[in-house]
């Protein structure tokens, strides 16, 4: 069954240090990737998207992730994080018959 | 702001009512999707329209009922509803939805929906 697993509920990080947000997913050819961002009373922002080519992909917020085909996976991630950083984060892949799955979601706490 | 509006924000009704959700993008879209999201789930895709016309319905109960008028608006009839409907409705919209394509979704805020 295809699927998108993010596996933890929570991550609690410290301001300025590096976080990282796990995805991992099972689909069937190659999947379209995707990391979403919600703010409280907000709608889901988009913040960044691999569909081919270089494996790091860079997005919005200093945000980044990383996709790893054989490991499944597509961990989002940044190097110093922000107070402003916590929110709800979700991960999503696209597969070849234009099925959109959504994981869980994560909710980032950056402690001050 | 993202382009994408809903009203109401926020709906409480009673499982004999029947009310609308609204839903308006600004940004020249040919695509839009209802979401359901429910505390500790997934986020569930419900519908997706291209050019006005039903293009997905994933196993969604008869109860909600959409309509897409125009390519700008977006509408989830209700009727009926469980209190287990209770949940945030999302809409969103891209550029197209055509296969192969691979466009971002941009959302609105939601509406808070709960079911007495």
């Amino acid at each position: 069954a295809q699927s998108v697993a993010q596996p933890e509920d929570q991550v609690n990080v410290a301001e300025g240090n590096p976080l990282t947000v796990k995805c991992t997913y099972s689909v069937s050819g190659n999947p379209y990737l995707f990391w979403y961002v919600q703010y409280p009373n907000r709608g889901l922002q988009f913040l960044l998207k691999y569909i081919t080519g270089d494996n790091l992909v860079k997005g919005s917020y200093g945000f980044e992730a990383e996709f790893n085909k054989s490991q499944t996976s597509f961990h989002l991630k940044k190097p110093s994080a922000l107070v402003s950083d916590s929110a709800l984060y979700f991960c999503a892949v696209r597969d070849r018959d234009d099925k959109i799955i959504f994981g869980k979601g994560t909710r980032l706490h950056i402690l001050p | 702001e993202t382009g994408v509006t809903q009203t109401p924000r926020h709906l409480v009704m009673g499982m004999t009512n029947k009310k609308s959700l609204k839903c308006e993008q600004h940004l020249g879209h040919n695509a839009m999707y209802w979401y359901k999201q429910s505390a500790k789930k997934p986020l569930e895709l419900m519908f997706v329209y291209s050019l006005e016309e039903r293009v997905e319905n994933n196993s969604v109960p008869s109860r909600f009922s959409p309509e897409c008028p125009n390519s700008s608006h977006l509408f989830l009839h209700l009727h009926t509803l469980q209190p287990e409907d209770s949940a945030l409705y999302l809409c969103a919209s891209s550029q197209d939805w055509d296969r192969g394509q691979v466009d971002t979704q941009y959302f609105g805020p939601g509406t808070r929906l709960t079911v007495l």
